[in-house]
């Protein structure tokens, strides 16, 4: 499966907008782009995922580079709910493979007041 | 629509002895998985199971077991309790299987102490 790198923890004001990078150099061409986030005390949860355009929804934006070897977890305005272990995961598409996540470290995000 | 379920909550154990946990999946889905989060290796995956039948395992030892039934619930089930399986289990279901855009939704855990 191929990996993703992101840094440990970044840390970011209220209110403001923040880029959570992740590199995925050894992407294949039918791998998804998923995050998932970790608020303290909870399972993971869904945030966001994409192929080869940029997506919105709700709660993020996802930003994908041309060559997909990385992508940008973007929440435009940081809460102090936003605080959580962000994790970048590639899927790859194909049966069997659905249910399994590999999930690396992840990004500790810190939201200050 | 109510999310996925898992019982019990907490629970402690003494080493030696079995336990058993229970994942209530979301209404529809027929895919759930385990995974097991320790602050030592994070997040891992245990297993898969689909229809009733287990279709991806994770790097773990057979003392480690699951199983679904026909309205997809899903247990897992740990033998011979170490200290090292002290962790956070989480069951998470999906609606279909072939494919890498399927959604996860995670349980919020059983949270396993073994003495």
């Amino acid at each position: 499966d191929a990996k993703t790198t992101q840094p440990n923890s970044m840390e970011s004001n209220e209110e403001e907008p923040v880029h959570l990078p992740c590199n995925h150099s050894t992407i294949s061409g039918t791998d998804y782009i998923h995050w998932y986030r970790q608020l303290p005390s909870q399972g993971p949860e869904y945030v966001i995922h994409g192929l080869t355009s940029n997506v919105n929804n709700r709660m993020a934006s996802l930003a994908i580079a041309e060559d997909r070897k990385s992508s940008t977890l973007i929440l435009h305005r940081a809460t102090l709910r936003d605080a959580a272990v962000y994790y970048c995961i590639l899927r790859p598409y194909g049966s069997g493979n659905t249910g399994k996540l590999i999930f690396g470290q992840g990004t500790t995000l810190q939201v200050k007041p | 629509k109510a999310g996925v379920t898992q019982t019990p909550r907490y629970l402690i154990k003494t080493r030696g002895q079995q336990v058993t946990l229970s994942c209530s999946p979301i209404s529809g889905h027929r895919s759930v998985s385990w995974y097991q989060q320790t602050p030592g290796q994070g997040l891992q995956f245990l297993f898969e199971y689909f229809s009733e039948t287990q279709r991806n395992k994770g790097n773990f030892p057979g003392r480690f077991s699951g199983r679904q039934f026909s309205n997809s619930r899903s247990e897992m089930n740990v033998s011979t309790l170490e200290l090292g399986d002290s962790a956070l289990y989480l069951c998470a279901s999906s609606l279909t299987q072939h494919s890498g855009a399927n959604v996860l939704t995670f349980g919020a855990g059983s949270r396993l102490t073994v003495l």
